[in-house]
């Protein structure tokens, strides 16, 4: 089935660095791909997403890029804050017995230090 | 405020006894959500409802029975609960019109279970 690969944690970063945080995905189809995020004792919240093969998403100065050639849907961002510290999950959409079922990576935590 | 929410916020239960998470959303969406997130963050979906239908059941032990009164509620009852119950249970929702596969989900602060 579709599954999602995310770099493994944890992430440790000074603030004003550069992030990325590398994921790649299998799938069958054409799947939308997506970044959530998880702040500290929250639900997760959807940080941006691609819909198509060579979309951007952005929000809040993160990017990423949907690659179908390499599977890719990397998160950037040029530079970090400390309120960045979450833990980051990459997705793709499938579509199951006519429902939209997110399958998630394993989750990054991103810390950063001031 | 317009949101997902979900009660109780922490549940801690002991072995056995049966329990009940309730969610509730109010963004007007037709498909809802129960996904559990395990101890190292891993998120899974366990079932989707839309219209108050069950489409998604991944395999999740028949101990789990999630009931949808309406469009706008989708309860999770777990039965004779076990230690490895314990997680984040997180309620979500989308609406389910055109292409669907983009579509965002919402999601609930989440419960933690303590299965003692």
């Amino acid at each position: 089935g579709d599954s999602v690969t995310q770099m493994e944690g944890p992430v440790t970063l000074s603030e004003e660095a550069f992030l990325t945080i590398n994921c790649t995905y299998t799938a069958t189809g054409y799947p939308s791909l997506f970044w959530y995020v998880q702040y500290p004792g929250e639900g997760l919240q959807l940080l941006l997403k691609a819909t198509k093969a060579d979309d951007k998403g952005s929000n809040k100065g993160f990017e990423a890029t949907y690659r179908k050639e390499t599977t890719s849907f990397h998160l950037e961002k040029g530079s970090v804050q400390v309120s960045d510290s979450a833990v980051y999950f990459c997705a793709l959409s499938d579509y199951l017995q006519g429902a939209q079922k997110l399958v998630f990576g394993q989750g990054t935590r991103l810390t950063i230090n001031p | 405020d317009t949101a997902v929410s979900q009660t109780p916020k922490y549940l801690v239960t002991q072995m056995g006894n049966d329990k009940s998470i309730k969610c509730e959303q109010n963004l007007g969406h037709d498909t809802m959500y129960w996904y559990k997130q395990d101890s190292k963050k891993f998120l899974k979906i366990m079932f989707s409802y839309n219209n108050k239908e069950l489409i998604i059941n991944e395999t999740v032990p028949n101990r789990f029975s999630p009931k949808s009164p309406d469009k706008a509620h989708l309860n999770l009852h777990i039965n004779s609960l076990e230690l490895g119950d314990s997680a984040v249970y997180f309620c979500a929702s989308s609406q389910t019109t055109g292409a669907i596969s983009y579509n965002e989900q919402f999601f609930g602060p989440g419960t933690r279970l303590t299965v003692l």
